[in-house]
């Protein structure tokens, strides 16, 4: 199975910092790679999948970079609305895993 | 709207069986995979299985934790998915999602394809406990 792990497991900052979640897999995994969004009591919601696609409807302070088996996910001008949880997920080969989480708090 | 809505959870035992579904509205549902993750209480995302859309066989994949007690089919003249959970244990506990598969194109190369969980449902919560 691919190891995927995230870093931080979490971070305080405040609204209108630029905040930085990287991911790194075991082994190479190309550009299958995705982020998600989730806050609590909530689904997940897909942020940007190839590693550096933005989903449709996504706000643009969202990006994505990486490619083999390190990846970043930059939050630009952090938004009330942008402190939750983030999970890097990777889809190159089943069992499809998840990072164990970065959670950004309110500083 | 493009929607999913899970159903079916509740408290079991151990040992028992609990069948959950998802169903689709908004889409068109056999043009697309389906795929069900869960979440322990407080704890991260876990992949459960998929289903592959008939065009390509309809064919199942499974993650080790559940091979062999969990089943997923789909119901595309009802649009929906079906997970059928037996054998249940202790740490199946969890709230239950199921999900659209997506599949991008890639731009730099037709022969490659992205795949993302576009489309989540609410979730539904199974309790297994005696």
């Amino acid at each position: 199975d691919i190891q995927m792990t995230q870093s931080p497991s979490s971070l305080s900052a405040s609204v209108g910092d630029r905040v930085t979640i990287t991911c790194r897999a075991s082994q190479s995994i190309s550009s299958h790679l995705n982020w998600y969004q989730q806050k609590p009591g909530k689904a997940p919601k897909l942020l940007i999948y190839a590693a550096s696609s933005l989903q449709t409807g996504v706000p643009s302070g969202f990006s994505g970079s990486g490619s083999g088996t390190d990846f970043t996910l930059s939050i630009n001008f952090l938004q009330p609305e942008d402190f939750a949880t983030y999970y890097c997920q990777q889809t190159y080969s089943t069992p499809w895993t998840f990072g164990q989480g970065t959670k950004v708090e309110i500083k | 709207e493009v929607q999913l809505v899970e159903s079916g959870g509740g408290l079991v035992q151990p040992g028992r069986s609990l069948r959950l579904s998802c169903t689709a509205s908004g889409f068109t549902f056999g043009d697309y995979g389906m795929s069900w993750f869960r979440q322990a209480p407080g704890k991260g995302l876990e992949w459960v299985g998929f289903i592959r859309r008939k065009a390509y066989g309809g064919a199942t994949e499974y993650a080790a934790s559940v091979k062999g007690r969990f089943t997923i089919s789909r119901d595309d003249s009802k649009s929906i998915a079906y997970l059928q959970m037996n054998s249940l244990k202790t740490e199946d506990t969890a709230v239950y999602y199921c999900t659209r598969v997506r599949r991008f194109g890639s731009s730099s190369n037709p022969d490659v394809y992205y795949y993302g969980l576009d489309v989540w449902g609410q979730g539904t919560t199974v309790t297994v406990s005696s």
